[in-house]
């Protein structure tokens, strides 16, 4: 069985610069979370989507950060501009439902300069 | 809003020897999942707990959901080098509608 896949896995990119980051969750899962994780603050929700609509974007830092999740079997998080601070590792995770244990994928490793 | 809250942040344990690692939530949760990150992985899911008082077990590993739903462990027995990684705890509050708040994790390191 696939997994949760994401792409790119590794991203360097300057500063103000727009950064997209995708994902592919389990076929048939209904709930989809972004996440970020640093040693800092470790690992925050973003944002997540049941059955493709967004349901709690709280955790979305501030305006430069949005996420789609335009049919079932993709979403995408994007930055624009983008800020040194925003380097962290970013993982997406699926679920059968928002009440289910999530599946995790490899993580997108993003170094702003 | 909701915390949850795990302790200790790092443990350094003697192959062979038992630990356990707590988390607090500061809401009553309508259930609690704990996930393990290897260094340089992603968190794995490793088991749900529902009911008050319910006690899981995976081999070496022992999992309790308090009477309360507010707080929860995880016990590992004889510990192993493939035992090395952070435990997370996620907590589900009662009115998150599926929001689950990810404990800062206990990062293990084991000796052989």
């Amino acid at each position: 069985d696939a997994g949760v896949i994401q792409s790119p896995r590794h991203e360097v990119t300057e500063m103000g610069q727009e950064v997209t980051l995708r994902c592919k969750p389990i076929s048939g899962h209904n709930s989809l979370f972004w996440y970020r994780q640093t040693m800092m603050r470790g690992l925050e929700l973003l944002i997540y989507f049941n059955n493709n609509v967004p349901i709690d974007d709280s955790g979305m830092p501030e305006d430069r950060f949005s996420a789609k999740m335009p049919n079932a079997s993709f979403s995408t998080l994007k930055i624009q501009p983008s800020e040194p601070r925003d380097s962290a590792v970013y993982f997406c995770a699926s679920s059968l439902s928002q009440f289910q244990p999530q599946h995790f994928g490899d993580g997108t490793r993003l170094s702003i300069l | 809003g909701q915390q949850v809250m795990q302790i200790p942040q790092y443990q350094h344990v003697q192959e062979g020897e038992d630990f356990t690692t707590y988390c607090n939530s500061s809401t009553t949760l309508s259930n609690i999942q704990w996930y393990k990150q290897r260094p340089g992985g992603h968190p794995v899911f490793l088991i749900q707990l529902v009911k008050s008082g319910e006690v899981k077990k995976q081999k070496r590993l022992t999992f309790q959901f308090g009477e309360a739903k507010k707080n929860s462990s995880l016990h590992i027995t004889a510990t192993q080098t493939t035992d090395v990684g952070t435990y997370f705890c996620a907590g589900q509050a009662t009115d998150s509608w599926g929001k689950f708040q990810f404990g800062a994790g206990t990062q293990v390191v084991v000796t052989p």
